[in-house]
C-alpha cells in the first residue's frame, strides 16, 4: 500500500544526545515535511524540502537538522543543541509539482527526553 | 502577525447542530488551503481542501473560501460526538512548497 512511515513510534533520548527520526514514503512525492507538535498545540514546521538534495528551514530549525539523499526518505535528526525535544513529531508529503495538491501525513513518532 | 489564526476553543456544539469553524490568514498570495481533522494522540487527516472562492461541500462537511477578506471555514452540518476533535486549518502561498497550519480549534459534541 502506498503511504508515509515514520519510525519509530515511541523514542526515549537522553539528554546531549542526537537522535535521528525516519520518514520513508511511496507515494512517489517530491515535497516533504517536517514538523513538531506541543501538547495543544498546532504544528509548528520544522524543514521542508521540495526536490531531491534540496531542503529548506521552516519556523523552527535551530537545534534539528535533515538531508534528502533520496526521493523517498526525508530523515530528521534531533541535535542536543535543541533545548526542548520533548514533542510529537509528524512528517508530511505532497506531490511537489502541482499546485492544489494536499499533504498527507505519517503516523508520528513521540520523542522523550529523559 | 500569525501567518494562519484559529480560536483556540474549546467550541461546544449539541449534537445534531451546525459547527461553524473559523481561519485567518495573512499572506494575500495564498492559493491553497486545507481543513484537517486530528484526534488526540493521532496524526491530522484531511477533511477538505479548498482552492478558489465560494464554497466547497462534501456530505456534511463546507469549506468557504473568501480571499479578499482573507479568511476560510469550515462548516460541519448535522455535527455528531465522533467529530469531536481539533480542526487544523492550512495554508500554501502560490509557488512556494511551505504549508502552514494555524494552532486548531478543539471541537467539543456534546450528546
Amino acid at each position: 500500500d502506498g503511504g508515509i512511515t515514520q519510525s519509530p513510534k515511541y523514542l526515549f533520548r537522553k539528554e546531549g544526545q542526537n537522535v535521528t527520526l525516519s520518514c520513508e514514503q511511496n507515494l512517489n512525492h517530491d515535497a516533504m515535511y517536517w514538523y513538531r507538535q506541543d501538547p495543544g498545540q498546532g504544528l509548528r514546521l520544522i524543514y521542508y524540502s521540495q526536490i531531491v538534495n534540496d531542503f529548506q528551514k521552516g519556523d523552527i530549525a535551530e537545534g534539528y537538522s535533515v538531508s534528502r539523499e533520496k526521493k523517498e526518505s526525508f530523515p530528521l535528526t534531533v541535535t542536543s543543541a535543541q533545548k526542548n525535544p520533548t514533542a510529537f513529531y509528524l512528517c508530511a508529503s505532497r506531490p511537489g509539482q502541482a499546485v492544489n495538491t494536499e499533504a498527507f501525513f505519517g503516523q508520528g513518532t513521540r520523542l522523550t527526553v529523559v | 502577525q500569525k501567518e494562519v489564526e484559529q480560536n483556540s476553543g474549546p467550541l461546544s456544539v449539541p449534537e445534531g447542530a451546525i459547527a461553524s469553524l473559523n481561519c485567518t490568514y495573512s499572506d494575500r498570495g495564498s492559493q491553497s488551503f486545507f481543513w484537517y481533522r486530528q484526534y488526540s494522540g493521532k496524526s491530522p487527516e484531511l477533511i477538505m481542501s479548498i482552492y478558489s472562492n465560494g464554497d466547497k461541500e462534501d456530505g456534511r462537511f463546507t469549506a468557504q473560501l473568501n480571499k479578499a477578506s482573507q479568511y476560510v471555514s469550515l462548516l460541519i452540518r448535522d455535527s455528531q460526538p465522533s467529530d469531536s476533535a481539533t480542526y487544523l486549518c492550512a495554508v500554501k502561498v502560490g509557488g512556494y512548497q511551505k504549508v502552514t497550519f494555524g494552532t486548531g480549534t478543539k471541537l467539543q459534541v456534546i450528546p
